[in-house]
């Protein structure tokens, strides 16, 4: 069965400062790997879809990547700001049916 | 509208009543999905239809009864249901496999 774990569960930064967020999965055999944003009491952004043959995928300010060989992915954000305080969560795919870590929630401070 | 949609926003029914939610796609896709998201607990996967047929039905309880007429909408039939059903329930959408979008979620208390 598959599980996703996602480290820190939390995250407080100073604005400016470039992080990584960190997603591990137990079974290698996924179809893809997505990560979304969601803010308080609201519906997922979706960020970034990594398929399996891919090693990674950008959008602006926002790299993921994909290592299927160590179960594990990273979304790295760069100059981060105070509008990207959010939880992310990350969740692997296969024929569709998504498996979601708990998330990190991540607050920039200005 | 745009996008996945889902109504009511805000739903707060006792445990006696029955209620439903409804989402929408306007995306082309053929794959909808229910998702509940519990505090302090990952998304659950709950039902998956592809092409209007059931695909999926990760053990939820018969309280909760899926819909799909056709490919844009999604109904989530709610009858007898516990306090602690109370959840964001997210609705999502996709071609088979692909990236998955998202609808900005039911908000359900049960008194």
């Amino acid at each position: 069965k598959q599980e996703v774990t996602q480290i820190p569960a939390a995250l407080s930064v100073p604005e400016g400062e470039n992080l990584v967020l960190n997603c591990s999965f137990t079974d290698s055999a996924i179809y893809n790997l997505q990560w979304f944003r969601q803010d308080p009491g609201k519906g997922l952004t979706s960020l970034l879809l990594i398929q399996s043959s891919q090693r990674e995928q950008t959008s602006g300010r926002l790299n993921a990547s994909l290592d299927k060989s160590s179960g594990r992915s990273t979304l790295y954000i760069a100059a981060s700001q105070p509008g990207d305080s959010a939880t992310y969560l990350c969740a692997t795919g296969n024929t569709g049916k998504l498996i979601f870590g708990q998330g990190t929630t991540l607050q920039v401070k200005p | 509208e745009t996008g996945v949609t889902q109504t009511p926003r805000h739903l707060v029914m006792g445990m006696t009543n029955k209620k439903s939610l409804k989402c929408e796609q306007h995306l082309g896709h053929n794959a909808m999905y229910w998702y509940k998201q519990s505090a302090k607990k990952p998304l659950e996967l709950m039902f998956v239809y592809s092409l209007e047929e059931r695909v999926e039905n990760n053990s939820v309880p018969s309280r909760f009864s899926p819909e799909c007429p056709n490919s844009s909408h999604l109904f989530l039939h709610l009858h007898t249901l516990q306090p602690e059903d109370s959840a964001l329930y997210l609705c999502a959408s996709s071609q088979t496999g692909n990236e998955q979008f998202f609808g900005p979620g039911t908000r359900l208390t049960v008194l």
